[in-house]
């Protein structure tokens, strides 16, 4: 079954970076890209981006160009959002996510999280 | 950049029908997918191209799109059902997935 495992939970300063993980399982990893998604305290789902784990082709989403980097290790099925400029309102629960199948647009499966709190 | 908009809060009592709005500009013309999210949990894919369930979701669960609105409907509501459910399309113009605001689902 798919899995995607995510790290722990991070305390950063404010204009610090984060780097979380995600570790799939369960599947080919380079046959699917994965997309990261974040919720605030109290808020709604908000797209960052996606990145293919075949070639590592990366698509940003406007808000966070220059701000993020998606990665993958093949030889490790894990994939990587790096934040950098950690501001109090990046603060959230950051998921990565898989769809369903190529081509799709549904998001299938998601990890359990990775909590980023930002104080100084 | 396209908007989705859900109202914030939905009232149901046990064993009645919940109809869950996401209005968006022509959102007919694109495929929608709804997601519930209970509380300190990741959110669960419910409804996919409109109106297709996941294997495990209960057929109470449905959905339908046409023209500026689409619905998720929940029949014979259960206490379980009470969380948080979003929308979601995929925008090509800027190609980026695009999530509803959220609806609070409480069953009274």
């Amino acid at each position: 079954q798919v899995q995607l495992v995510q790290s722990g939970a991070e305390v950063k300063k404010p204009g610090a970076s984060v780097k979380a993980s995600c570790k799939a399982s369960g599947y080919t990893f380079t046959s699917y890209g994965i997309s990261w998604v974040r919720q605030a305290p109290g808020q709604g789902l908000e797209y960052m981006g996606w990145i293919s784990a075949y070639n590592g082709y990366t698509n940003y989403a406007q808000k966070f160009q220059g701000r993020v980097t998606m990665t993958t290790d093949t030889s490790t099925s894990t994939a990587y959002m790096e934040l950098r400029s950690l501001r109090s309102d990046d603060a959230a629960v950051y998921y990565c996510v898989r769809r369903s199948a190529a081509g799709t647009s549904q998001f299938e499966y998601w990890g359990q999280g990775t909590l980023v709190t930002v104080s100084s | 950049s396209y908007m989705l908009t859900q109202p914030p809060s939905v009232s149901v009592a046990p064993g009645k029908t919940a109809r869950i709005t996401c209005g968006g500009n022509n959102i007919g013309s694109k495929s929608v997918h709804w997601y519930q999210q209970k509380a300190g949990q990741a959110p669960v894919l419910v409804i996919y191209y409109d109106s297709d369930r996941p294997s495990g979701v209960p057929e109470r669960f449905s959905g339908s799109n046409s023209g500026n609105t689409a619905t998720l409907t929940i029949s014979r509501v259960e206490a379980g059902d009470e969380a948080d459910y979003y929308c979601q399309v995929w925008d090509s113009n800027s190609n980026q997935a695009v999530f509803g605001g959220g609806t609070k689902l409480t069953v009274l």
